[in-house]
């Protein structure tokens, strides 16, 4: 089955405390995304990358890194956690072309005490 | 700038009848792709439908349709015959020829189908 995975799904930590939420796509597809949602604000883009080695940033990167070793994997570090990074979040890939869509993972939601 | 605008954020519909759920985009771009997706309460991120700039009809996937207005920049997503399932947020998404792999999202709306 095509998918993508996140982990963990739900997860509850303290300020400071680094931590990775991975993420593993098993459609061969070039691209990838991180985003974050929140409450009347949407999905904003964290991170992409667009193929192996090749990562840049979105429209909120702050307080966030990720790499791509594989092309199927792209987890999302959190180096030192704070409370405003509290949040939904998801991956997606994609091909890359122009009539198709991301394809998401189930979510990740994190709460920074 | 890209930007995706959802100004209804929140919507009642009786269960049978039609909604219409608005989104305003804009963009300089030429080449630009529009997608609708929903979020039910369980927080899947779930795929709907496509428009894409130089479509010259609208869009259709089942009870969804597209109801796509180039000139006023326009992408209202059409639920018929609307079920309980319904239920969800909706996100609008655009992503442009400027780089096709970065989506632009709306703020969303939440339909609440009444039975």
């Amino acid at each position: 089955e095509a998918q993508v995975t996140q982990n963990p799904r739900y997860l509850i930590t303290v300020t400071g405390k680094k931590l990775t939420v991975t993420c593993s796509q098993n459609m061969n597809h070039e691209y990838m995304s991180w985003y974050r949602q929140d409450p009347g604000l949407g999905l904003r883009q964290i991170y992409y990358s667009m193929n192996v080695e090749v990562t840049d940033k979105g429209d909120v990167p702050e307080g966030y890194k990720v790499s791509r070793k594989e092309k199927r994997n792209f987890p999302l570090i959190l180096e030192s956690p704070s409370p405003n990074q509290t949040s939904l979040y998801f991956c997606a890939s994609s091909d890359g072309l122009p009539n198709q869509p991301q394809h998401f993972g189930d979510g990740t939601r994190l709460s920074i005490l | 700038a890209q930007k995706i605008t959802q100004t209804q954020p929140g919507m009642f519909v009786q269960e049978k009848e039609a909604v219409t759920l608005d989104c305003t985009y804009d963009t300089s771009d030429q080449s630009y792709g529009l997608f609708w997706y929903k979020q039910p309460s369980s927080g899947e991120m779930i795929f709907l439908i496509y428009q894409g700039s130089y479509d010259e009809q609208n869009a259709t996937e089942g009870r969804y349709s597209l109801n796509f207005q180039k000139a006023r920049k326009s992408a209202n997503l059409v639920i018929s015959a609307s079920q309980l399932g319904d239920s969800a947020m909706y996100f609008c998404a655009m992503s442009t020829e400027y780089n096709f792999n970065k989506f632009y999202f709306g703020s969303g709306t939440k339909l609440n189908v009444k039975p």
